[in-house]
């Protein structure tokens, strides 16, 4: 069974400032996804990274993919209320696993003004 | 419109009652999952699809049935609800493996009492 390890998991900042979320496995993954949920919704992708290192810019927001690709980290630079909401990381696996995600357990970030 | 749609959006049942869950999707995704998301958990694999008629158990299948008679529809049927079973449920598809996203609906709160 695959796992993956999601932290902090509860984050409140204030406005302008510059946070990062980790999500850490012994396991491989074929590629790393990250989702935005908010409340009363479903999640939504933000992005997804494939290869190891590779680094993704989505304006204020940067993924990476561990070189090994076992793990990955969201950066959010000067944080907005705007970006308040519940943070998921998942990774696809191979084999058998190929097509399944495995999700981290969230991070709540609150943003104050 | 195109998309994703669960119902019902909120349900109170009793324990020992046969619920369904219906998830109906309009991109005939091949890939259809069922989740469920509770507090310190984020979203876990109760069930997949790969294509009609073909499902597979995830993480946490035990209590739920499937079937996936048409590719649009993959309804998650709790045999005999227990009070364990208390969460939200999400339905998800996507195009196939390979670092496709997940498109989710909106969920279902269910409530054993």
């Amino acid at each position: 069974t695959q796992l993956l390890e999601q932290s902090p998991q509860f984050l409140s900042i204030q406005e302008g400032e510059n946070l990062t979320v980790y999500c850490n496995s012994s396991s491989v993954f074929s590629s790393l996804q990250w989702y935005r949920q908010e409340p009363g919704e479903g999640p939504v992708l933000l992005v997804t990274v494939v290869t190891g290192g590779e680094v993704k810019k989505l304006k204020r927001l940067t993924f990476q993919f561990g070189d090994a690709r076992k793990d990955s980290s969201l950066h959010i630079t000067a944080a907005q209320p705007g970006d308040t909401g519940l943070y998921l990381c998942a990774g696809e696996g191979g084999g058998t696993s190929y097509g399944k995600l495995t999700f981290g357990q969230g991070t709540i970030l609150t943003v104050h003004p | 419109d195109a998309g994703i749609t669960q119902s019902p959006r909120y349900k109170i049942t009793e324990t020992g009652r046969q619920v369904t869950l219906m998830c109906h999707q309009t991109w005939s995704h091949s890939y259809m999952f069922w989740y469920r998301q509770d507090l310190g958990h984020g979203l876990r694999l109760i069930y997949y699809s790969a294509a009609a008629d073909i499902t597979d158990k995830g993480e946490v299948p035990d209590g739920y049935v499937v079937s996936r008679s048409k590719t649009e529809n993959f309804p998650l049927t709790l045999e005999s609800a227990t009070r364990s079973q208390t969460s939200v449920y999400f339905c998800a598809s996507s195009e196939g493996r390979g670092g496709q996203p997940q498109h989710f609906g909106d969920g279902t709160r269910l409530s054993i009492l």
